[in-house]
């Protein structure tokens, strides 16, 4: 049984450009968060998706928007990258009785 | 949901028992006390939560004070593996539920 599943491991990117990380949650799991965590912190929660629609999000500016797929499949996208952006994305997914499982990450570098 | 207080390193000999202790002294009756680790550069893994009784699994034990007020997270016979960073998290407990995660604590099993 996979587990988390994200894509890409690692990107580099430059000040304003966009970039979509993807996710493949566990299996049967149907809501999928997204947590971005800067070097020597916690991870901090952006949003969480359920039936394709955000349900709660976190202190995030618009610029952080997501989506969900109806095989519960998400993408994470950042428009207009800044260098405060590089981090390690992190996806964790769950049902409405389980504990969360994260993926691996996406470690993103803004340049 | 409630705050957390947790000691920012700890050290401990391979083997030998860990004990992480972690504050919540404003817990509510309705929230659970949950434990993650983060072994560097991977995502968060679950370890073990619990409401109100003493919880163990093939991975750790948990003990909850009978106020609730603090638990410890006790790792039975430490392995260089179980170096990481160790996150006590407080939560209504539901698969929809986001995590705020702290900065933990730092353990550091040596030879």
């Amino acid at each position: 049984d996979a587990g988390v599943t994200q894509s890409p491991t690692h990107l580099i990117k430059t000040r304003g450009q966009q970039v979509t990380l993807r996710c493949s949650p566990k299996s049967g799991h149907d809501t999928v968060s997204w947590y971005q965590q800067a070097l020597g912190q916690g991870p901090q929660f952006i949003f969480q998706y359920y039936e394709e629609e955000e349900r709660q999000r976190g202190n995030f500016p618009d610029r952080f928007s997501g989506h969900q797929f109806p095989n519960y499949s998400s993408e994470l996208n950042v428009n207009a990258l800044l260098l405060g952006d590089s981090a390690l994305y992190l996806c964790a997914s769950s049902s409405s009785t389980g504990e969360l499982f994260f993926g691996e990450g996406s470690r993103l570098t803004v340049l | 949901d409630a705050k957390t207080t947790q000691p920012p390193s700890m050290d401990c000999a391979e083997g030998r028992a860990a004990n992480l202790p972690c504050n919540h002294s404003t817990i509510s009756g309705n929230e659970y006390v949950y434990w993650y680790r983060q072994i560097h550069s991977q995502g968060p893994q679950y370890i073990i939560h619990g409401l109100k009784n003493n919880e163990t699994n093939e991975m750790a034990s948990l003990i909850i004070t009978e106020d609730r007020k603090s638990s410890t997270l006790i790792l039975p016979h430490a392995t260089l593996r179980d170096t990481a960073v160790y996150y006590c998290i407080v939560i209504r407990d539901s698969g929809y539920s986001t995590l705020t995660f702290g900065k933990g604590t730092m353990l550091l099993v040596s030879p």
